[in-house]
């Protein structure tokens, strides 16, 4: 089965600086990684995908991936925060075959001014 | 705006009832996925319908049940609840059946059960 980690239920960085979030899987057959946002009393809004395609994920509000096999990782970076970043973030897997989402605890990510 | 309309977007009930949550898709989404997220167990993924048909279930519950419908809205039936029901309901819908195809969140329905 597969599964995912994501390393702090809770981040803070300061408006301008690096975000990084970080998520480690586990899968016995190449996965498919993703990333959602969730903003408060909303639904999950899809960050990024990773489909065996490129291993460097750009997705939507500035926010890439990168999934690197070899530390099972695919941790989530913002070059510069804005307060609008501010959310819960989930990472997720799956594997061809097995239809659904498993997701991580979530990072809940506070930018502070 | 996702696309994904669930009503109700609150429902206060109590332990033994049953309730009905509504997903209305996409436009043109022919797969409805249902999960749970609850403080305790987080967003579990609950079942999976494709054009009407079951697709996949996961930690779905006997006293649960959904079904998908001729024009595509699905329905999640919760019954004999438990304060452990007490949770956000969530229901997403993608073009194919393929988890690899972005799936689209509705605002979720919050359950509290007293």
């Amino acid at each position: 089965a597969q599964s995912v980690t994501q390393l702090g239920s809770h981040v803070s960085v300061s408006e301008g600086a690096l975000v990084l979030l970080r998520c480690n899987y586990s899968s016995s057959v190449p996965p498919y990684l993703f990333w959602y946002v969730q903003y408060p009393n909303q639904g999950l809004q899809l960050l990024l995908k990773y489909t065996s395609a490129a291993t460097l994920v750009k997705g939507i509000n500035g926010f890439e991936a990168e999934f690197k096999k070899s530390e099972t990782s695919f941790h989530l970076t913002k070059p510069s925060a804005h307060m609008s970043d501010a959310a819960e973030y989930f990472c997720a897997v799956s594997i061809f075959g097995n239809e659904q989402l498993t997701f991580g605890t979530g990072t809940r990510l506070t930018i502070i001014p | 705006d996702s696309g994904v309309t669930q009503t109700p977007k609150h429902l206060i009930t109590a332990t033994g009832q049953r309730v009905t949550l509504r997903c209305s898709p996409r436009s043109g989404d022919l797969s409805v996925y249902w999960y749970q997220q609850s403080l305790d167990q987080g967003l579990q993924f609950l079942i999976q319908y494709y054009n009407g048909e079951e697709r996949a279930k996961g930690n779905i519950l006997e006293r649960f049940s959904a079904q998908q419908f001729p024009d595509l809205h699905s329905e999640l039936n919760l019954s004999s609840l438990e304060l452990g029901d007490s949770a956000l309901y969530f229901c997403a819908s993608s073009a194919s059946g393929r988890v690899s195809t972005e799936a689209f969140f509705g605002q979720g329905t919050r359950l509290t059960v007293v």
